[in-house]
Protein backbone atom coordinates (compact mmCIF):
# COMPACT_ATOMS: atom_id res chain seq x y z
CA UNK A 1 0.00 0.00 0.00
CA UNK A 2 1.64 3.04 -0.89
CA UNK A 3 -0.71 5.52 1.11
CA UNK A 4 0.29 7.79 3.69
CA UNK A 5 0.61 6.24 7.05
CA UNK A 6 0.46 6.97 10.85
CA UNK A 7 1.71 5.60 13.91
CA UNK A 8 0.06 5.05 16.24
CA UNK A 9 -3.35 4.67 15.23
CA UNK A 10 -4.40 5.07 19.10
CA UNK A 11 -2.97 6.93 21.85
CA UNK A 12 -4.04 7.02 25.97
CA UNK A 13 -1.69 8.85 28.14
CA UNK A 14 -1.75 11.20 31.19
CA UNK A 15 -2.17 14.89 31.47
CA UNK A 16 1.28 16.21 31.22
CA UNK A 17 2.80 13.70 29.57
CA UNK A 18 4.79 14.29 26.55
CA UNK A 19 3.59 12.04 23.21
CA UNK A 20 5.22 11.72 19.67
CA UNK A 21 3.20 10.73 16.83
CA UNK A 22 5.12 9.85 12.93
CA UNK A 23 3.59 10.44 9.67
CA UNK A 24 4.71 8.75 6.32
CA UNK A 25 4.05 10.24 3.11
CA UNK A 26 3.02 8.98 0.07
CA UNK A 27 6.69 8.28 -1.55
CA UNK A 28 7.87 11.45 -3.29
CA UNK A 29 5.38 13.66 -2.20
CA UNK A 30 7.03 16.85 -1.38
CA UNK A 31 4.48 18.43 0.90
CA UNK A 32 3.28 17.37 4.51
CA UNK A 33 0.73 18.82 6.60
CA UNK A 34 -0.76 18.20 10.20
CA UNK A 35 -4.10 18.49 10.78
CA UNK A 36 -6.54 18.47 14.16
CA UNK A 37 -10.25 17.22 14.14
CA UNK A 38 -12.41 16.90 17.06
CA UNK A 39 -15.80 15.75 17.15
CA UNK A 40 -18.04 17.27 14.74
CA UNK A 41 -15.85 19.34 13.10
CA UNK A 42 -13.51 19.68 10.31
CA UNK A 43 -10.02 19.39 10.24
CA UNK A 44 -7.96 22.27 11.62
CA UNK A 45 -4.55 23.38 10.03
CA UNK A 46 -1.25 22.61 12.30
CA UNK A 47 1.55 23.14 10.51
CA UNK A 48 3.03 22.79 6.88
CA UNK A 49 6.29 21.76 5.44
CA UNK A 50 7.70 21.89 1.60
CA UNK A 51 10.66 19.37 2.10
CA UNK A 52 12.34 19.81 4.98
CA UNK A 53 11.67 23.47 5.67
CA UNK A 54 8.36 23.79 7.21
CA UNK A 55 7.14 26.98 6.34
CA UNK A 56 3.89 27.53 8.20
CA UNK A 57 2.57 26.93 11.65
CA UNK A 58 -0.63 27.73 12.65
CA UNK A 59 -1.42 31.18 15.37
CA UNK A 60 -3.70 28.62 17.15
CA UNK A 61 -0.40 26.18 17.64
CA UNK A 62 0.68 26.00 21.56
CA UNK A 63 4.32 26.81 21.65
CA UNK A 64 4.09 22.66 23.49
CA UNK A 65 3.34 21.55 20.08
CA UNK A 66 6.40 20.75 17.68
CA UNK A 67 6.79 19.28 14.16
CA UNK A 68 9.76 17.99 12.73
CA UNK A 69 10.85 16.88 8.97
CA UNK A 70 14.38 15.68 9.34
CA UNK A 71 15.26 14.55 5.60
CA UNK A 72 12.42 15.72 4.11
CA UNK A 73 11.03 12.03 4.13
CA UNK A 74 8.73 11.33 7.06
CA UNK A 75 7.48 13.88 9.84
CA UNK A 76 7.02 13.67 13.43
CA UNK A 77 4.56 15.64 15.66
CA UNK A 78 5.51 15.99 19.51
CA UNK A 79 3.03 17.60 22.20
CA UNK A 80 4.82 18.67 25.36
CA UNK A 81 2.91 18.45 28.79
CA UNK A 82 -0.47 17.33 27.34
CA UNK A 83 -3.72 18.42 28.14
CA UNK A 84 -7.29 17.25 27.95
CA UNK A 85 -7.94 20.13 25.12
CA UNK A 86 -5.45 17.72 23.32
CA UNK A 87 -7.49 15.51 22.92
CA UNK A 88 -8.24 14.84 19.28
CA UNK A 89 -7.61 12.68 16.24
CA UNK A 90 -4.10 14.60 14.23
CA UNK A 91 -4.37 14.06 10.82
CA UNK A 92 -1.29 13.76 8.38
CA UNK A 93 -1.36 14.51 4.45
CA UNK A 94 0.93 14.97 1.60
CA UNK A 95 0.74 16.40 -1.96
CA UNK A 96 3.29 16.30 -4.57
CA UNK A 97 3.71 20.03 -6.38
CA UNK A 98 2.47 21.82 -8.42
CA UNK A 99 -0.33 19.46 -7.88
CA UNK A 100 -2.67 20.51 -5.08
CA UNK A 101 -4.74 17.52 -4.28
CA UNK A 102 -3.78 16.62 -0.50
CA UNK A 103 -3.97 12.85 0.14
CA UNK A 104 -4.73 11.88 4.46
CA UNK A 105 -3.33 9.28 6.67
CA UNK A 106 -6.34 7.20 8.87
CA UNK A 107 -5.07 9.45 11.74
CA UNK A 108 -3.89 8.66 14.97
CA UNK A 109 -6.65 9.55 17.72
CA UNK A 110 -5.21 10.97 21.46
CA UNK A 111 -6.90 10.36 24.42
CA UNK A 112 -5.58 12.84 27.20
CA UNK A 113 -7.03 11.56 30.74
CA UNK B 1 -11.00 35.87 6.99
CA UNK B 2 -11.24 33.10 4.83
CA UNK B 3 -14.20 30.87 6.16
CA UNK B 4 -15.96 27.86 4.84
CA UNK B 5 -19.56 26.88 5.89
CA UNK B 6 -21.32 23.41 4.77
CA UNK B 7 -25.33 23.02 5.09
CA UNK B 8 -27.42 20.94 5.78
CA UNK B 9 -25.09 19.95 9.09
CA UNK B 10 -27.36 16.59 8.42
CA UNK B 11 -29.46 14.75 6.22
CA UNK B 12 -31.79 11.32 5.97
CA UNK B 13 -32.41 10.28 2.63
CA UNK B 14 -34.31 7.22 1.12
CA UNK B 15 -32.19 5.25 -1.08
CA UNK B 16 -32.50 6.73 -4.87
CA UNK B 17 -33.51 10.03 -3.37
CA UNK B 18 -31.54 12.51 -4.80
CA UNK B 19 -30.19 15.70 -3.08
CA UNK B 20 -27.69 18.13 -2.84
CA UNK B 21 -24.78 19.68 -0.55
CA UNK B 22 -23.84 23.28 -0.23
CA UNK B 23 -20.53 24.45 0.58
CA UNK B 24 -20.87 28.61 0.96
CA UNK B 25 -17.24 30.12 1.00
CA UNK B 26 -15.03 33.47 1.49
CA UNK B 27 -11.60 33.83 0.31
CA UNK B 28 -9.26 36.59 -0.55
CA UNK B 29 -8.37 34.48 -3.87
CA UNK B 30 -9.50 30.99 -4.57
CA UNK B 31 -6.89 28.74 -5.81
CA UNK B 32 -8.80 25.88 -5.51
CA UNK B 33 -11.97 24.16 -3.97
CA UNK B 34 -12.29 20.45 -2.96
CA UNK B 35 -14.53 18.11 -1.54
CA UNK B 36 -13.71 14.68 0.54
CA UNK B 37 -15.38 12.55 2.23
CA UNK B 38 -14.70 11.34 5.95
CA UNK B 39 -16.23 7.47 7.11
CA UNK B 40 -16.44 7.50 11.05
CA UNK B 41 -12.93 6.74 12.67
CA UNK B 42 -10.85 7.50 9.30
CA UNK B 43 -9.07 9.83 7.40
CA UNK B 44 -10.59 12.27 4.53
CA UNK B 45 -10.99 10.82 1.31
CA UNK B 46 -10.32 12.80 -1.67
CA UNK B 47 -13.49 13.20 -4.41
CA UNK B 48 -12.75 16.41 -6.03
CA UNK B 49 -11.19 19.56 -6.86
CA UNK B 50 -12.84 22.72 -8.53
CA UNK B 51 -10.81 25.64 -9.80
CA UNK B 52 -13.61 27.87 -11.51
CA UNK B 53 -16.38 29.21 -11.56
CA UNK B 54 -18.40 27.07 -14.23
CA UNK B 55 -16.68 23.91 -13.69
CA UNK B 56 -18.21 20.41 -12.86
CA UNK B 57 -16.60 17.25 -11.91
CA UNK B 58 -18.39 13.76 -11.48
CA UNK B 59 -17.80 10.25 -9.72
CA UNK B 60 -20.27 7.21 -9.77
CA UNK B 61 -23.02 9.03 -8.27
CA UNK B 62 -21.69 12.57 -7.38
CA UNK B 63 -21.41 15.36 -9.26
CA UNK B 64 -19.73 18.45 -8.02
CA UNK B 65 -20.28 22.29 -9.13
CA UNK B 66 -18.86 25.57 -8.67
CA UNK B 67 -19.69 29.39 -8.19
CA UNK B 68 -18.19 32.22 -7.23
CA UNK B 69 -19.44 31.66 -4.03
CA UNK B 70 -20.47 28.37 -3.18
CA UNK B 71 -19.71 24.76 -4.21
CA UNK B 72 -22.67 21.63 -4.50
CA UNK B 73 -22.39 17.99 -4.42
CA UNK B 74 -25.06 16.77 -5.90
CA UNK B 75 -25.97 13.19 -4.99
CA UNK B 76 -27.91 10.83 -7.52
CA UNK B 77 -29.54 8.14 -6.58
CA UNK B 78 -27.78 7.41 -3.32
CA UNK B 79 -27.17 3.87 -1.89
CA UNK B 80 -26.35 3.33 1.71
CA UNK B 81 -22.96 2.76 1.06
CA UNK B 82 -22.79 6.57 0.35
CA UNK B 83 -23.39 7.34 4.13
CA UNK B 84 -20.77 9.38 5.38
CA UNK B 85 -19.35 12.96 5.76
CA UNK B 86 -18.50 14.98 3.04
CA UNK B 87 -16.06 17.86 3.65
CA UNK B 88 -15.51 21.02 1.43
CA UNK B 89 -12.67 22.69 1.93
CA UNK B 90 -10.56 25.99 0.31
CA UNK B 91 -7.61 26.70 -0.02
CA UNK B 92 -6.28 30.65 -1.07
CA UNK B 93 -3.98 31.81 -3.54
CA UNK B 94 -1.84 33.53 -0.63
CA UNK B 95 -2.02 30.76 1.86
CA UNK B 96 1.25 28.07 2.15
CA UNK B 97 -1.62 25.25 0.54
CA UNK B 98 -3.48 24.39 3.66
CA UNK B 99 -6.66 23.43 3.45
CA UNK B 100 -9.45 25.88 5.44
CA UNK B 101 -12.76 23.17 6.32
CA UNK B 102 -15.89 23.41 7.00
CA UNK B 103 -17.49 21.17 9.37
CA UNK B 104 -19.49 19.28 6.91
CA UNK B 105 -22.54 17.60 6.47
CA UNK B 106 -23.50 13.99 8.14
CA UNK B 107 -25.37 12.26 5.28
CA UNK B 108 -27.53 8.62 6.23
CA UNK B 109 -29.06 6.95 3.36
CA UNK B 110 -31.46 4.66 4.46
CA UNK B 111 -32.34 1.38 2.51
Amino acid sequence: DTGVSQDPRHKITKRGQNVTFRCDPISEHNRLYWYRQTLGQGPEFLTYFQNEAQLEKSRLLSDRFSAERPKGSFSTLEIQRTEQGDSAMYLCASSFSPYNEQFFGPGTRLTVL
Amino acid sequence: EDQVTQSPEALRLQEGESSSLNCSYTVSGLRGLFWYRQDPGKGPEFLFTLYSAGEEKEKERLKATLTKKESFLHITAPKPEDSATYLCAVQAVDSSYKLIFGSGTRLLVRP
